[in-house]
């Protein structure tokens, strides 16, 4: 039972460093988001996708870019990481809009760490 | 712009206690709301949730029901267990996005 899959689970990067974290998804669904949660603020959207070879900005989309070149993934990369990227990363997808029925699938998360 | 407010945790319970944890909005139009739990060391999974006025989303013994009156959502369970010890997230869908607007969370710890 795959679901959502995020890779990799925990990274420590040093300042100015890149990466990139996969998200893929098993279930054929349109949207895919990237959320970052920090502790006492809950989650915040970074960036997300209604569809292959689209994507829009969330909430907080500096200093991070994302590609969704195939359906089932969707890409996020820190070109150059900076200590307040330390968070940890949820991906998330879903077939559509809520209110319409659907849910969306969390990830179990990647911690990451910039020192 | 939209947004959730929760009321800040930790909450500690003892076992068979009843539970609120309060939640209101800000929202242009008419958004849909949710409630996400998450277990330690684990994704968020949807609890409940309500998509109009005065709609009661429940599931395991928890509830919450839509005021637009008062833009609440408060979540209330009539007798909580150790096993829903976990950080409890109020979130809103504006519109017809399919995006989330969380709140910051509110952790709850169950003592036997």
């Amino acid at each position: 039972n795959a679901g959502v899959t995020q890779t990799p689970k925990f990274r420590v990067l040093k300042t100015g460093q890149s990466m990139t974290l996969l998200c893929a998804q098993d279930m054929n669904h349109e949207y895919m988001y990237w959320y970052r949660q920090d502790p006492g603020m809950g989650l915040r959207l970074i960036h997300y996708s209604v569809g292959e070879g689209t994507t829009a900005k969330g909430e907080v989309p500096d200093g991070y870019n994302v590609s969704r070149l195939k359906k089932q993934n969707f890409l996020l990369g820190l070109e150059s990481a900076a200590p307040s990227q330390t968070s940890v990363y949820f991906c998330a997808s879903s077939s559509g809009q809520l209110r319409s029925g659907n849910t969306i699938y969390f990830g179990e998360g990647s911690w990451l760490t910039v020192v | 712009g939209d947004s959730v407010t929760q009321m800040e945790g930790p909450v500690t319970l003892s076992e068979e206690a009843f539970l609120t944890i309060n939640c209101t909005y800000t929202a242009t139009g008419y958004p849909s709301l949710f409630w996400y739990v998450q277990y330690p060391g684990e994704g968020l999974q949807l609890l409940l949730k309500a998509t109009k006025a005065d709609d009661k989303g429940s599931n395991k013994g928890f509830e919450a029901t839509y005021r637009k009156e008062t833009t609440s959502f408060h979540l209330e369970k009539g007798s909580v267990q150790v096993s829903d010890s976990a950080v409890y997230f109020c979130a809103l869908e504006p519109g017809n996005t399919g995006k989330l607007i969380f709140g910051q969370g509110t952790t709850l710890q169950v003592k036997p």
